[in-house]
């Protein structure tokens, strides 16, 4: 029971554009829920790129875009490089005190 | 530059208690502009947030951890602590400590994470 749902893949070529997107099994993902995003490669810590929904982190390239698409929380990568290749993790505050991951793209850059 | 570090045994026997700390250093913990926090991994899989601290001691966990977890701080020794009940195979994971900078859920600094494998 995945209560935030991410695309488990994607595949941009490089150059391309890209977009990620971060929803709830029930209701629409706002600004009240605080989303931001995170990129990990193998065997590293996540490093945070985009906080309260659309908010670049220090250091992250402009590449990188956060906005609610919809009913979703959405990440976009224009320009898409070969070390964009990752996983991508959005991270909701359902309230209560309680924040919850989405399960995670695995991005290809081919 | 804020620099957090967890520690703790890597292997738990089966229904034991999980114990790890994470000391903060070049920042203090007591401040009142963030939360502590801790993220877990299993091997292959994806994060899961486990639960949060205050400085003042205050608390939010994961409904799903909530009845076995308890996270504490020592604001003296600028470090926090998780401890996991009743543990399982299911519990293996690489577990990370992170500030959570208030509101919200952003996670701007995290420790290299530390792998906990339960088993026999």
């Amino acid at each position: 029971q995945t209560v935030v749902t991410q695309e488990p893949s994607f595949s941009v070529s490089p150059g391309g554009t890209v977009t990620l997107t971060c929803g709830l099994r029930s209701g629409s993902v706002s600004t009240g829920y605080y989303p931001s995003w995170y990129q990990q490669t193998p065997g590293q810590a996540p490093r945070i790129l985009i906080y309260s929904t659309s908010s670049r982190s220090s250091g992250v390239p402009d590449r990188f875009s956060g906005s609610i698409l919809g009913n979703k929380a959405a990440l976009t990568i224009t320009g898409a490089q070969a070390h964009d290749e990752s996983d991508y993790y959005c991270l909701l505050y359902m309230g209560r005190g309680v924040r919850v991951f989405g399960g995670g793209t695995k991005l290809t850059v081919l | 530059q804020l620099q957090l570090q967890e520690s703790g045994p890597g292997l738990v026997k089966p229904s034991e208690t999980l114990s790890l700390t994470c000391v903060v250093s070049g920042g203090s913990i007591s401040s009142s502009s963030y939360y502590w926090g801790w993220i877990r991994q299993p091997p292959g899989k994806g994060l899961e947030w486990i639960g949060i601290v205050f400085y003042t001691g205050s608390t939010d966990y994961s409904p799903s951890l909530k009845s076995r977890l308890t996270i504490s701080v020592d604001t003296s020794k600028n470090h926090f602590s998780l401890k996991l009940s009743s543990v399982t195979a299911a519990d293996t994971a690489v577990y990370y400590c992170a500030r959570l900078v208030l509101p919200g859920t952003t996670f701007d600094s995290w420790g290299q994470g530390a792998l906990v494998t339960v088993s026999s």
